[in-house]
Protein backbone atom coordinates (compact mmCIF):
# COMPACT_ATOMS: atom_id res chain seq x y z
CA UNK A 1 0.00 0.00 0.00
CA UNK A 2 1.52 3.69 -1.16
CA UNK A 3 1.97 5.99 1.87
CA UNK A 4 2.82 9.27 1.93
CA UNK A 5 3.33 11.01 5.43
CA UNK A 6 4.19 14.50 5.21
CA UNK A 7 5.46 16.24 8.87
CA UNK A 8 7.18 19.87 9.20
CA UNK A 9 4.49 22.11 9.39
CA UNK A 10 4.11 24.46 11.66
CA UNK A 11 3.32 28.48 12.66
CA UNK A 12 6.17 30.83 11.26
CA UNK A 13 6.71 34.23 11.54
CA UNK A 14 6.57 36.37 8.50
CA UNK A 15 10.66 35.83 6.49
CA UNK A 16 11.40 32.52 8.02
CA UNK A 17 12.11 29.59 7.37
CA UNK A 18 10.53 25.65 7.26
CA UNK A 19 11.16 22.40 6.29
CA UNK A 20 8.96 19.95 5.39
CA UNK A 21 9.60 16.39 4.96
CA UNK A 22 7.69 13.32 2.92
CA UNK A 23 7.88 9.57 4.08
CA UNK A 24 7.07 7.59 1.24
CA UNK A 25 6.68 3.85 1.87
CA UNK A 26 4.67 1.03 -0.69
CA UNK A 27 6.39 1.98 -3.90
CA UNK A 28 9.50 2.00 -5.11
CA UNK A 29 10.32 5.84 -4.55
CA UNK A 30 13.64 6.09 -6.60
CA UNK A 31 11.65 5.55 -10.17
CA UNK A 32 9.01 7.91 -9.68
CA UNK A 33 9.01 11.87 -10.06
CA UNK A 34 7.38 13.62 -6.81
CA UNK A 35 5.72 16.86 -5.93
CA UNK A 36 4.11 19.53 -3.33
CA UNK A 37 0.76 20.60 -4.08
CA UNK A 38 -0.91 23.63 -1.74
CA UNK A 39 -4.36 24.51 -0.62
CA UNK A 40 -4.71 27.48 1.00
CA UNK A 41 -7.92 27.89 3.62
CA UNK A 42 -11.00 27.91 1.48
CA UNK A 43 -9.14 28.09 -1.87
CA UNK A 44 -8.39 25.32 -4.88
CA UNK A 45 -5.18 23.24 -5.77
CA UNK A 46 -2.15 24.75 -6.08
CA UNK A 47 0.82 23.00 -7.51
CA UNK A 48 4.23 23.88 -5.78
CA UNK A 49 7.35 22.06 -7.28
CA UNK A 50 8.46 18.58 -8.48
CA UNK A 51 11.25 16.93 -8.60
CA UNK A 52 12.15 14.15 -11.35
CA UNK A 53 13.00 10.75 -10.05
CA UNK A 54 16.76 11.42 -10.51
CA UNK A 55 16.72 14.33 -8.25
CA UNK A 56 18.38 16.45 -11.34
CA UNK A 57 15.39 17.60 -12.68
CA UNK A 58 13.31 20.15 -10.65
CA UNK A 59 10.41 22.70 -11.36
CA UNK A 60 8.49 25.48 -9.36
CA UNK A 61 5.74 27.38 -9.76
CA UNK A 62 7.05 31.27 -10.36
CA UNK A 63 4.91 32.36 -6.48
CA UNK A 64 7.48 30.48 -4.72
CA UNK A 65 10.42 30.34 -7.50
CA UNK A 66 14.04 31.35 -5.13
CA UNK A 67 12.10 30.90 -1.74
CA UNK A 68 11.32 27.40 -2.09
CA UNK A 69 13.60 24.21 -3.08
CA UNK A 70 12.56 20.47 -3.51
CA UNK A 71 15.14 17.84 -2.74
CA UNK A 72 14.69 14.17 -2.21
CA UNK A 73 16.67 11.49 -0.58
CA UNK A 74 16.11 8.16 -2.41
CA UNK A 75 17.97 6.09 0.10
CA UNK A 76 15.55 7.64 2.91
CA UNK A 77 12.31 6.97 0.69
CA UNK A 78 12.07 11.08 1.80
CA UNK A 79 10.77 14.02 -0.42
CA UNK A 80 11.46 17.58 1.17
CA UNK A 81 10.85 21.42 0.81
CA UNK A 82 12.68 23.69 2.19
CA UNK A 83 10.63 26.89 2.37
CA UNK A 84 12.64 30.74 3.08
CA UNK A 85 11.47 33.88 3.31
CA UNK A 86 7.98 32.88 4.00
CA UNK A 87 4.82 35.07 3.35
CA UNK A 88 1.29 35.24 4.88
CA UNK A 89 0.45 33.68 1.25
CA UNK A 90 1.95 30.55 1.28
CA UNK A 91 -0.17 29.70 4.95
CA UNK A 92 -1.58 26.19 3.43
CA UNK A 93 -1.94 22.89 3.56
CA UNK A 94 0.67 21.18 2.12
CA UNK A 95 0.10 18.10 0.26
CA UNK A 96 2.92 15.84 -0.66
CA UNK A 97 1.97 13.78 -4.07
CA UNK A 98 3.66 11.05 -6.01
CA UNK A 99 3.53 11.19 -10.13
CA UNK A 100 2.63 9.10 -12.49
CA UNK A 101 2.81 9.09 -16.56
CA UNK A 102 4.78 8.76 -19.28
CA UNK A 103 5.67 11.83 -20.43
CA UNK A 104 5.33 15.40 -18.59
CA UNK A 105 2.09 16.05 -20.34
CA UNK A 106 0.87 12.30 -19.30
CA UNK A 107 2.11 13.20 -15.58
CA UNK A 108 -1.25 13.01 -12.95
CA UNK A 109 -0.86 12.93 -9.29
CA UNK A 110 -2.11 9.10 -8.33
CA UNK A 111 -1.31 9.35 -4.95
CA UNK A 112 -1.69 12.03 -2.08
CA UNK A 113 -0.56 12.39 1.25
CA UNK A 114 -3.06 13.97 4.33
CA UNK A 115 -1.19 16.94 4.35
CA UNK A 116 0.90 19.36 6.73
CA UNK A 117 -0.14 22.87 8.21
CA UNK A 118 1.87 25.75 7.50
CA UNK A 119 1.08 28.70 9.05
CA UNK A 120 2.48 32.03 8.34
CA UNK A 121 1.79 34.96 10.69
CA UNK A 122 3.39 37.16 13.30
CA UNK B 1 -5.44 29.22 -17.09
CA UNK B 2 -8.04 26.70 -16.84
CA UNK B 3 -11.30 28.06 -16.31
CA UNK B 4 -14.01 25.86 -14.25
CA UNK B 5 -17.11 27.13 -13.00
CA UNK B 6 -17.88 27.50 -9.70
CA UNK B 7 -20.61 25.17 -8.61
CA UNK B 8 -23.08 22.65 -10.38
CA UNK B 9 -25.68 21.35 -8.99
CA UNK B 10 -27.72 18.13 -10.01
CA UNK B 11 -30.26 16.09 -8.34
CA UNK B 12 -29.50 12.29 -7.55
CA UNK B 13 -29.39 10.45 -10.55
CA UNK B 14 -29.35 13.02 -12.75
CA UNK B 15 -25.84 13.25 -14.41
CA UNK B 16 -23.55 16.25 -13.97
CA UNK B 17 -21.35 17.44 -16.69
CA UNK B 18 -18.04 19.73 -15.41
CA UNK B 19 -16.36 21.58 -17.56
CA UNK B 20 -12.65 22.70 -17.86
CA UNK B 21 -11.71 25.57 -20.56
CA UNK B 22 -8.49 26.11 -21.70
CA UNK B 23 -6.81 27.62 -24.96
CA UNK B 24 -6.61 24.50 -27.58
CA UNK B 25 -7.03 22.08 -24.12
CA UNK B 26 -7.67 19.09 -26.40
CA UNK B 27 -4.43 18.75 -27.79
CA UNK B 28 -3.40 18.27 -23.55
CA UNK B 29 -3.98 15.40 -21.85
CA UNK B 30 -5.94 16.72 -18.85
CA UNK B 31 -6.53 15.05 -15.52
CA UNK B 32 -9.26 14.80 -12.82
CA UNK B 33 -9.48 14.86 -9.10
CA UNK B 34 -11.87 14.43 -6.29
CA UNK B 35 -11.93 16.39 -3.57
CA UNK B 36 -14.38 15.86 -0.59
CA UNK B 37 -14.39 18.07 2.63
CA UNK B 38 -11.60 17.16 4.80
CA UNK B 39 -9.51 14.66 2.56
CA UNK B 40 -7.22 14.86 0.19
CA UNK B 41 -7.46 14.92 -3.62
CA UNK B 42 -8.21 11.62 -5.26
CA UNK B 43 -6.99 10.99 -8.93
CA UNK B 44 -11.09 9.83 -10.88
CA UNK B 45 -9.99 10.59 -14.12
CA UNK B 46 -6.29 10.50 -16.09
CA UNK B 47 -5.22 11.12 -19.44
CA UNK B 48 -8.75 12.84 -20.52
CA UNK B 49 -10.87 9.48 -20.39
CA UNK B 50 -8.91 6.61 -18.35
CA UNK B 51 -9.82 5.59 -14.76
CA UNK B 52 -7.59 4.32 -12.50
CA UNK B 53 -8.53 1.46 -10.49
CA UNK B 54 -11.57 1.32 -8.19
CA UNK B 55 -13.55 4.85 -9.66
CA UNK B 56 -16.57 3.46 -11.07
CA UNK B 57 -17.39 3.56 -14.27
CA UNK B 58 -20.26 5.71 -13.62
CA UNK B 59 -17.29 8.43 -13.91
CA UNK B 60 -16.14 9.30 -17.40
CA UNK B 61 -13.84 12.09 -19.07
CA UNK B 62 -13.74 13.70 -22.59
CA UNK B 63 -11.51 16.13 -24.04
CA UNK B 64 -11.77 18.38 -27.35
CA UNK B 65 -10.97 21.96 -28.93
CA UNK B 66 -11.28 24.22 -26.21
CA UNK B 67 -12.86 22.59 -23.40
CA UNK B 68 -12.66 19.27 -21.54
CA UNK B 69 -15.32 17.54 -19.56
CA UNK B 70 -15.77 15.09 -16.72
CA UNK B 71 -19.46 13.55 -16.57
CA UNK B 72 -21.14 11.92 -13.12
CA UNK B 73 -24.13 9.71 -14.68
CA UNK B 74 -26.07 8.47 -11.95
CA UNK B 75 -25.08 11.17 -9.54
CA UNK B 76 -25.09 10.20 -6.16
CA UNK B 77 -24.78 11.54 -2.71
CA UNK B 78 -21.53 10.60 -2.16
CA UNK B 79 -20.44 12.30 -5.17
CA UNK B 80 -20.90 15.79 -3.22
CA UNK B 81 -17.02 17.25 -3.90
CA UNK B 82 -15.06 19.67 -5.00
CA UNK B 83 -13.57 18.69 -8.65
CA UNK B 84 -10.52 19.94 -10.34
CA UNK B 85 -8.77 19.62 -14.02
CA UNK B 86 -4.77 19.78 -14.01
CA UNK B 87 -2.58 19.79 -17.36
CA UNK B 88 0.74 20.80 -18.19
CA UNK B 89 1.73 23.81 -19.29
CA UNK B 90 4.57 24.33 -21.56
CA UNK B 91 3.56 27.56 -22.23
CA UNK B 92 5.99 29.63 -20.23
CA UNK B 93 8.04 28.35 -17.18
CA UNK B 94 7.14 24.74 -17.15
CA UNK B 95 5.41 23.36 -14.58
CA UNK B 96 1.57 21.93 -13.73
CA UNK B 97 -1.67 23.52 -13.34
CA UNK B 98 -5.06 23.11 -11.76
CA UNK B 99 -7.91 24.65 -12.59
CA UNK B 100 -9.96 26.76 -10.31
CA UNK B 101 -12.36 23.64 -9.18
CA UNK B 102 -15.95 23.30 -8.97
CA UNK B 103 -18.31 22.70 -6.60
CA UNK B 104 -20.52 19.85 -7.13
CA UNK B 105 -23.86 19.96 -4.73
CA UNK B 106 -25.93 17.07 -5.21
CA UNK B 107 -29.62 17.79 -4.21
Amino acid sequence: EVQLLESGGALVQPGGSLRLSCAASGFTFSGFAMSWVRQAPGKGLEWVSSVNNDAVGKFYADSVKGRFTIFRDNSRNTLYLQMNSLRGEDTALYYCAKFRGGTYRQYHFDYWGQGTLVTVSS
Amino acid sequence: VLTQPPSVSVAPGQTARLTCGGNRIGSQSVHWYQQRPGQPPVLVVFDDFDRPSGIPDRFSGSNSGNTAALTITGVEAGDEADYYCQVWDDSGDPGWVFGGGTKLTVL
